[in-house]
């Protein structure tokens, strides 16, 4: 069964600090793992996958298949990344269906 | 394209009543799927339809819950008899599988259903 992870259920740091919302996963075949955001009064929405090996709003996110991880990063905190961010895996084969973990609610302070 | 639109936005009944909750997919889309959101859950999916046919409804908490989508453009979530544990954001959220990668979910707004 595929599993997903989020340790940190909140997360608090500085603006200008590094911040790493970490995620596991489970799952015994080659999944396809996405970081959606939540901002206050939002709708969630992706912010990056792991296919597309994209950077957006200065986040990244490595596949470690060793490590079964997908951690997401930023270098740089602003107070505007202040949001809940949930960690998802989809198998290949069932298109689109997610599975999400807990979510973490990131706070970046003054 | 408004995006995918969820009714009604706010829900307050009294347990044993019957609630709908209603979700329009984008035009196009072939996916639509049903989550709940809760504090202590997190986000749970319910049911899943591909091209208006449900393919997984093992999300589904019990009998109480049914889920139903007659067309492409209308999907509806209803809870009979409702309870106080149904208490939840309930989420609508759409996705088209294209070119070949797995899609994007496009979320709703999402239903805020209070049950007393």
């Amino acid at each position: 069964a595929q599993r997903v992870t989020q340790p940190e259920k909140l997360l608090s740091v500085f603006k200008g600090a590094p911040v790493e919302l970490k995620c596991n996963y489970s799952y015994s075949g080659s999944p396809e793992l996405f970081w959606y955001v939540q901002y206050s009064r939002q709708r969630l929405q992706l912010l990056l996958r792991h296919i597309s090996r994209e950077s957006i709003k200065g986040f990244t996110a490595d596949l470690n298949k060793g490590e079964t991880s997908f951690h997401l990063k930023k270098p740089f905190a602003q107070e505007e990344d202040s949001a809940m961010y949930y960690c998802a895996l989809t198998r290949g084969s069932t298109l689109g269906r997610l599975y999400f973990g807990r979510g973490t609610q990131l706070t970046v302070w003054p | 394209d408004a995006g995918v639109i969820q009714s009604p936005r706010h829900e307050v009944t009294e347990m044993g009543q019957e609630v709908t909750l209603r979700c329009k997919p984008i035009s196009g889309h072939d996916y639509l799927f049903w989550y709940r959101q809760t504090m202590m859950r997190g986000l749970e999916l319910l049911i899943y339809f591909n091209n208006n046919v449900p393919i997984d409804d093992s999300g589904m908490p019990e009998d109480r819950f049914s889920a139903k989508m007659p067309n492409a453009s209308f999907s509806t979530l209803k809870i009979q008899p409702s309870e106080p544990r149904d208490s939840a954001v309930y989420f609508c959220a759409s996705s088209a599988r294209t070119g070949g990668i797995t899609g994007e979910l496009f979320f709703g707004e999402g239903s805020r259903l209070t049950v007393l």
